[in-house]
Protein backbone atom coordinates (compact mmCIF):
# COMPACT_ATOMS: atom_id res chain seq x y z
CA UNK A 1 0.00 0.00 0.00
CA UNK A 2 1.45 3.22 -0.99
CA UNK A 3 1.93 5.29 2.06
CA UNK A 4 3.45 9.05 2.93
CA UNK A 5 5.07 10.04 6.71
CA UNK A 6 6.21 13.58 7.24
CA UNK A 7 8.24 14.51 10.10
CA UNK A 8 8.66 16.64 12.02
CA UNK A 9 4.64 17.28 12.45
CA UNK A 10 6.18 20.46 13.26
CA UNK A 11 8.65 22.87 13.72
CA UNK A 12 9.41 26.46 14.90
CA UNK A 13 12.78 28.14 13.74
CA UNK A 14 14.02 31.77 14.33
CA UNK A 15 13.86 33.98 11.24
CA UNK A 16 17.41 32.49 9.49
CA UNK A 17 17.63 29.70 10.53
CA UNK A 18 17.98 27.17 8.44
CA UNK A 19 16.27 23.73 8.02
CA UNK A 20 15.11 20.58 6.18
CA UNK A 21 11.44 18.82 6.34
CA UNK A 22 11.31 15.03 5.69
CA UNK A 23 9.20 12.70 3.75
CA UNK A 24 9.46 9.19 3.64
CA UNK A 25 7.31 6.94 1.16
CA UNK A 26 6.85 3.74 0.03
CA UNK A 27 5.38 3.46 -3.51
CA UNK A 28 4.57 0.78 -6.20
CA UNK A 29 6.64 2.73 -8.85
CA UNK A 30 7.22 6.28 -8.06
CA UNK A 31 5.47 8.66 -11.10
CA UNK A 32 5.96 11.63 -9.29
CA UNK A 33 6.45 13.27 -5.56
CA UNK A 34 5.13 16.49 -5.21
CA UNK A 35 5.30 19.38 -2.34
CA UNK A 36 2.99 21.58 -1.64
CA UNK A 37 2.25 24.59 0.72
CA UNK A 38 -1.05 25.10 2.38
CA UNK A 39 -2.18 28.34 4.34
CA UNK A 40 -4.63 28.05 7.37
CA UNK A 41 -8.30 27.85 5.36
CA UNK A 42 -7.14 27.66 2.26
CA UNK A 43 -6.61 25.02 -0.57
CA UNK A 44 -2.65 23.90 -1.45
CA UNK A 45 -0.03 25.47 -3.74
CA UNK A 46 2.42 23.93 -6.00
CA UNK A 47 5.78 24.19 -5.19
CA UNK A 48 7.63 21.30 -6.91
CA UNK A 49 7.22 18.10 -8.34
CA UNK A 50 10.06 15.85 -8.45
CA UNK A 51 10.27 12.10 -10.34
CA UNK A 52 13.60 10.29 -10.04
CA UNK A 53 16.05 9.59 -7.37
CA UNK A 54 18.60 12.54 -7.58
CA UNK A 55 16.50 15.02 -8.53
CA UNK A 56 16.34 18.41 -7.31
CA UNK A 57 14.49 21.18 -7.74
CA UNK A 58 14.69 25.14 -6.33
CA UNK A 59 12.26 28.36 -6.00
CA UNK A 60 13.56 31.16 -4.00
CA UNK A 61 14.54 29.96 0.17
CA UNK A 62 13.22 26.37 -1.22
CA UNK A 63 15.15 22.95 -2.29
CA UNK A 64 13.45 19.82 -3.06
CA UNK A 65 15.51 16.82 -2.99
CA UNK A 66 14.33 13.01 -4.03
CA UNK A 67 15.66 9.83 -3.27
CA UNK A 68 14.18 6.52 -3.79
CA UNK A 69 12.87 6.54 0.39
CA UNK A 70 12.51 10.32 0.65
CA UNK A 71 12.60 13.42 0.18
CA UNK A 72 13.65 16.60 2.06
CA UNK A 73 12.47 20.12 1.77
CA UNK A 74 15.68 22.33 2.51
CA UNK A 75 14.35 25.93 3.46
CA UNK A 76 17.39 28.32 3.33
CA UNK A 77 17.25 31.47 5.94
CA UNK A 78 13.20 31.35 6.40
CA UNK A 79 11.27 34.67 6.92
CA UNK A 80 7.85 34.80 9.16
CA UNK A 81 6.15 34.52 5.70
CA UNK A 82 7.11 31.25 4.87
CA UNK A 83 4.94 29.71 7.66
CA UNK A 84 2.23 27.79 6.38
CA UNK A 85 2.28 23.96 6.61
CA UNK A 86 3.91 21.96 3.69
CA UNK A 87 2.90 18.78 2.33
CA UNK A 88 4.14 16.08 0.26
CA UNK A 89 2.34 13.69 -2.07
CA UNK A 90 3.20 10.88 -4.17
CA UNK A 91 1.84 9.25 -7.32
CA UNK A 92 2.38 6.00 -8.48
CA UNK A 93 2.24 4.59 -11.60
CA UNK A 94 -1.05 2.18 -10.66
CA UNK A 95 -2.47 4.61 -10.10
CA UNK A 96 -3.51 8.66 -10.91
CA UNK A 97 -4.25 9.34 -6.98
CA UNK A 98 -1.95 11.24 -4.87
CA UNK A 99 -1.58 9.85 -2.01
CA UNK A 100 -0.70 12.93 0.49
CA UNK A 101 1.37 12.85 4.04
CA UNK A 102 -0.08 14.78 7.29
CA UNK A 103 2.42 17.87 6.54
CA UNK A 104 4.81 19.56 8.95
CA UNK A 105 3.36 23.19 10.17
CA UNK A 106 6.01 25.25 10.00
CA UNK A 107 5.99 29.09 11.84
CA UNK A 108 8.65 31.09 11.14
CA UNK A 109 9.12 33.82 14.07
CA UNK A 110 11.52 36.70 13.98
CA UNK B 1 0.50 29.02 -12.91
CA UNK B 2 -2.61 27.51 -13.72
CA UNK B 3 -5.63 28.76 -11.95
CA UNK B 4 -8.64 26.65 -9.88
CA UNK B 5 -11.29 28.57 -8.92
CA UNK B 6 -13.60 27.00 -6.24
CA UNK B 7 -16.98 28.42 -4.83
CA UNK B 8 -18.32 29.27 -2.12
CA UNK B 9 -15.45 29.69 -0.11
CA UNK B 10 -17.66 29.24 3.22
CA UNK B 11 -20.74 27.59 3.73
CA UNK B 12 -23.00 27.25 6.73
CA UNK B 13 -26.34 25.22 5.82
CA UNK B 14 -29.17 23.85 8.25
CA UNK B 15 -29.36 19.75 8.44
CA UNK B 16 -31.14 17.80 5.96
CA UNK B 17 -30.62 20.25 3.21
CA UNK B 18 -28.13 19.81 0.24
CA UNK B 19 -25.35 21.96 -0.99
CA UNK B 20 -23.56 22.87 -4.18
CA UNK B 21 -20.14 23.39 -4.38
CA UNK B 22 -18.38 24.53 -7.95
CA UNK B 23 -14.44 23.99 -8.93
CA UNK B 24 -13.85 25.58 -12.64
CA UNK B 25 -9.90 25.62 -14.08
CA UNK B 26 -10.22 29.18 -15.73
CA UNK B 27 -7.01 28.67 -18.39
CA UNK B 28 -6.68 25.24 -18.64
CA UNK B 29 -8.93 21.95 -19.38
CA UNK B 30 -9.37 19.44 -17.31
CA UNK B 31 -10.35 16.26 -17.74
CA UNK B 32 -9.77 15.09 -14.83
CA UNK B 33 -10.72 16.74 -11.48
CA UNK B 34 -10.33 15.19 -7.66
CA UNK B 35 -12.44 15.85 -4.34
CA UNK B 36 -10.71 15.60 -1.21
CA UNK B 37 -11.93 16.21 2.41
CA UNK B 38 -9.47 18.22 5.32
CA UNK B 39 -10.28 17.47 8.82
CA UNK B 40 -8.37 20.04 10.97
CA UNK B 41 -4.58 19.27 11.73
CA UNK B 42 -5.24 16.60 9.49
CA UNK B 43 -3.67 15.64 5.60
CA UNK B 44 -6.48 15.66 2.92
CA UNK B 45 -7.89 12.24 2.09
CA UNK B 46 -9.41 11.30 -1.94
CA UNK B 47 -13.21 11.31 -1.70
CA UNK B 48 -13.29 10.36 -5.10
CA UNK B 49 -11.90 11.10 -8.61
CA UNK B 50 -14.09 12.77 -11.47
CA UNK B 51 -13.60 12.52 -14.89
CA UNK B 52 -15.24 14.87 -17.69
CA UNK B 53 -18.77 12.98 -19.17
CA UNK B 54 -18.19 9.58 -17.28
CA UNK B 55 -19.02 8.65 -13.70
CA UNK B 56 -16.80 9.65 -10.82
CA UNK B 57 -15.02 6.99 -9.17
CA UNK B 58 -15.44 7.10 -5.51
CA UNK B 59 -13.07 5.89 -2.85
CA UNK B 60 -13.73 2.88 -0.56
CA UNK B 61 -16.34 4.27 2.47
CA UNK B 62 -17.28 7.60 0.31
CA UNK B 63 -21.11 7.23 -0.25
CA UNK B 64 -22.01 8.06 -3.79
CA UNK B 65 -25.72 8.98 -2.87
CA UNK B 66 -24.28 11.21 -0.54
CA UNK B 67 -21.54 13.19 -2.30
CA UNK B 68 -23.13 13.35 -6.05
CA UNK B 69 -20.67 14.41 -8.31
CA UNK B 70 -20.78 15.91 -11.94
CA UNK B 71 -18.05 16.89 -14.19
CA UNK B 72 -20.03 18.18 -17.36
CA UNK B 73 -17.62 20.06 -19.28
CA UNK B 74 -13.68 20.18 -19.51
CA UNK B 75 -13.20 23.11 -16.96
CA UNK B 76 -16.44 22.44 -14.10
CA UNK B 77 -16.84 19.60 -12.17
CA UNK B 78 -19.47 20.05 -8.47
CA UNK B 79 -19.73 18.17 -5.86
CA UNK B 80 -23.49 17.89 -3.82
CA UNK B 81 -23.47 16.89 -0.62
CA UNK B 82 -26.88 16.03 0.02
CA UNK B 83 -28.83 15.96 3.30
CA UNK B 84 -26.00 17.25 4.71
CA UNK B 85 -25.53 16.34 8.66
CA UNK B 86 -23.83 18.22 11.09
CA UNK B 87 -20.57 15.00 10.56
CA UNK B 88 -20.79 16.18 6.87
CA UNK B 89 -18.76 19.21 8.36
CA UNK B 90 -15.40 19.85 6.92
CA UNK B 91 -13.10 21.50 4.17
CA UNK B 92 -13.79 20.59 0.96
CA UNK B 93 -10.47 21.11 -1.58
CA UNK B 94 -11.01 20.36 -5.64
CA UNK B 95 -8.52 19.70 -7.64
CA UNK B 96 -7.75 19.65 -11.40
CA UNK B 97 -4.84 18.19 -13.25
CA UNK B 98 -3.18 19.72 -16.10
CA UNK B 99 -0.88 17.94 -18.26
CA UNK B 100 1.66 19.54 -20.92
CA UNK B 101 1.82 19.32 -24.17
CA UNK B 102 3.77 16.03 -24.54
CA UNK B 103 1.66 14.47 -22.16
CA UNK B 104 4.02 14.83 -19.19
CA UNK B 105 5.00 17.62 -16.54
CA UNK B 106 1.77 16.91 -14.95
CA UNK B 107 0.38 19.16 -12.43
CA UNK B 108 -1.90 18.90 -9.77
CA UNK B 109 -3.43 22.86 -8.95
CA UNK B 110 -5.84 23.25 -5.92
CA UNK B 111 -9.05 25.43 -5.45
CA UNK B 112 -8.92 27.06 -2.76
CA UNK B 113 -11.29 24.95 -0.46
CA UNK B 114 -15.07 25.30 0.77
CA UNK B 115 -15.70 25.17 5.11
CA UNK B 116 -19.12 23.37 5.07
CA UNK B 117 -20.69 24.25 8.46
CA UNK B 118 -24.01 21.43 9.00
CA UNK B 119 -25.81 22.91 11.85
Amino acid sequence: EDQVTQSPEALRLQEGESSSLNCSYTVSGLRGLFWYRQDPGKGPEFLFTLYSAGEEKEKERLKATLTKKESFLHITAPKPEDSATYLCAVQSYNTDKLIFGTGTRLQVFP
Amino acid sequence: GAVVSQHPSRVICKSGTSVKIECRSLDFQATTMFWYRQFPKQSLMLMATSNEGSKATYEQGVEKDKFLINHASLTLSTLTVTSAHPEDSSFYICSARKTGVSGTNEKLFFGSGTQLSVL
